[in-house]
């Protein structure tokens, strides 16, 4: 899997749109990114993936640059629920064995 | 309801004693693998399966034991637990090699 770079943490006011960058420079051709959040030591959860295109679900959208170098996982409408810590993983299904790297990760803080 | 499950999802145990943690999906997933997480180590894999006795190391598998008799099960064994193996435990699922993966709840181990 290609080494992600996220902030070490963030912090968002309730109700407005939280924008958290990674940083994948290295990615190759077949490896998608992956978001996953881990809320106070819960499982992780998947949020969305992406390879070229944006993609939004119901939970957040995923913004990727044309170089696919970076992207930006957008929550539209931050909640106190939404505190946790965020995982970008650049993630190649079969050739990586189905393993998730996860690295450090942001640490979201959503303020009242 | 989609769902991993964990047993026990707290456990205080000695050196030495065996234990086995249980992981069940409800999903028909092929995939299942376990992870353990440390504070500043994140997430690592332990263990992985792609289907029903088809089971492969992952990057710390050392003192510990899976098996995979049936789909929806994927038991994670400790035959001779030290104090280096308490740890948080994830069991995750998925239908393929797919980045994305469901996870259990989480199991807190403590080896005394």
């Amino acid at each position: 899997d290609a080494k992600t770079t996220q902030p070490t943490s963030m912090d968002c006011a309730e109700g407005r749109a939280a924008n958290l960058p990674c940083n994948h420079s290295t990615i190759s051709g077949n490896e998608y990114v992956y978001w996953y959040r881990q809320i106070h030591s819960q499982g992780p959860q998947y949020i969305i993936h992406g390879l070229k295109n944006n993609e939004t679900n119901e939970m957040a959208s995923l913004i990727i640059t044309e170089d696919r170098k970076s992207s930006t996982l957008i929550l539209p409408h931050a909640t106190l629920r939404d505190t946790a810590v965020y995982y970008c993983i650049a993630n190649a299904g079969g050739t990586s064995y189905g393993k998730l790297t996860f690295g450090q990760g942001t640490i979201l803080t959503v303020h009242p | 309801e989609a769902q991993v499950t964990q047993n026990p999802r707290y456990l205080i145990t000695v050196t030495g004693k065996k234990l086995t943690v249980t992981c069940s999906q409800n999903m028909n997933h092929e995939y299942m693998s376990w992870y353990r997480q440390d504070p500043g180590l994140g997430l690592r894999q332990i263990y992985y399966s792609m289907n029903v006795e088809v089971t492969d190391k992952g990057d710390v598998p050392e003192g510990y034991k899976v098996s995979r008799k049936e789909k929806r099960n994927f038991p994670l064994i400790l035959e001779s637990p030290s104090p280096n193996q308490t740890s948080l435990y994830f069991c995750a699922s998925s239908l393929s090699w797919s980045g994305k993966q469901f996870f259990g709840p989480g199991t807190r181990l403590t080896v005394l």
